[in-house]
């Protein structure tokens, strides 16, 4: 199975602040129709996971332009910018590349 | 607008079968799949399997002498059904709409599932 480590596991932040969180697969997400799976979710306390990226680089419906995903191959960055209070959470990657399609162990985003 | 909704006991005595419902609406199940997640309390999430928009399945290699997934279209339900529970088979388990192979966009709430005698 593809590993997915985040870095770090936690992460303090003050409002208003950006920050970026960090996601390595043991193995290259480029799938073979040229596409990279791999999106990020935030999961707020009590609550069931939402997307925020797919595709690497693409913001869900809704999602503000604060949040923004890079990366290729086998590393990859989320930057959240104007950190907001609704931003707290934690946030987990996800890779759909190849089977199983397996999840980070998450990081949590908390303030200061 | 898309929900989903799963639904099945919050309690499962170990080696017992669970068996967990989703009910969805706003979409049609022949023309998205529906993916089955889970997540042990403070861990990060496990995908199970998936009902493919065409009927056909897949599964998590490390569940797949245990688990089965079928759907009854009729009824916009997708159904979960999962074998010789242990205790490590607790957790909250989420049923979610899967873009054939891509991202999982919206999920539902989840349903508590505690194995224990």
């Amino acid at each position: 199975d593809v590993l997915m480590t985040q870095t770090p596991v936690s992460l303090p932040v003050s409002l208003g602040g950006q920050v970026s969180i960090s996601c390595r697969s043991s193995q290259s997400l480029v799938h073979s129709d040229g596409n990279t799976y791999l999106h990020w979710y935030l999961q707020k306390p009590g609550q069931s996971p939402q997307l925020l990226i797919y595709r690497v680089s693409n913001r869900f419906s809704g999602v503000p332009d604060r949040f923004s995903g890079s990366g290729s191959g086998t590393d990859f960055t989320l930057k959240i910018s104007r950190v907001e209070p609704e931003d707290l959470g934690v946030y987990y990657c996800l890779q759909s590349t190849h089977f199983p399609y397996t999840f980070g162990a998450g990081t949590k985003l908390e303030l200061k | 607008q898309v929900q989903l909704k799963e639904s099945g006991p919050g309690l499962v005595q170990p080696s017992e079968t669970l068996s967990l419902t989703c009910t969805v609406s706003g979409f049609s199940l022949t023309s998205y799949s529906v993916s089955w997640v889970r997540q042990p309390s403070g861990k990060g999430p496990e995908w199970m399997g998936r009902m493919w928009y065409d009927g056909d399945t897949a599964y998590n290699s490390a569940l797949k002498s245990r688990l089965s997934i079928s759907r009854d279209t009729s009824k916009n339900q997708v159904f979960l059904k999962m074998n010789s529970l242990q205790t490590d088979d607790t957790g909250t388990y989420y049923c979610t709409r899967d873009e054939g192979g891509d991202y999982f966009d919206y999920w539902g709430q989840g349903v508590m599932v505690t194995v224990s005698s």
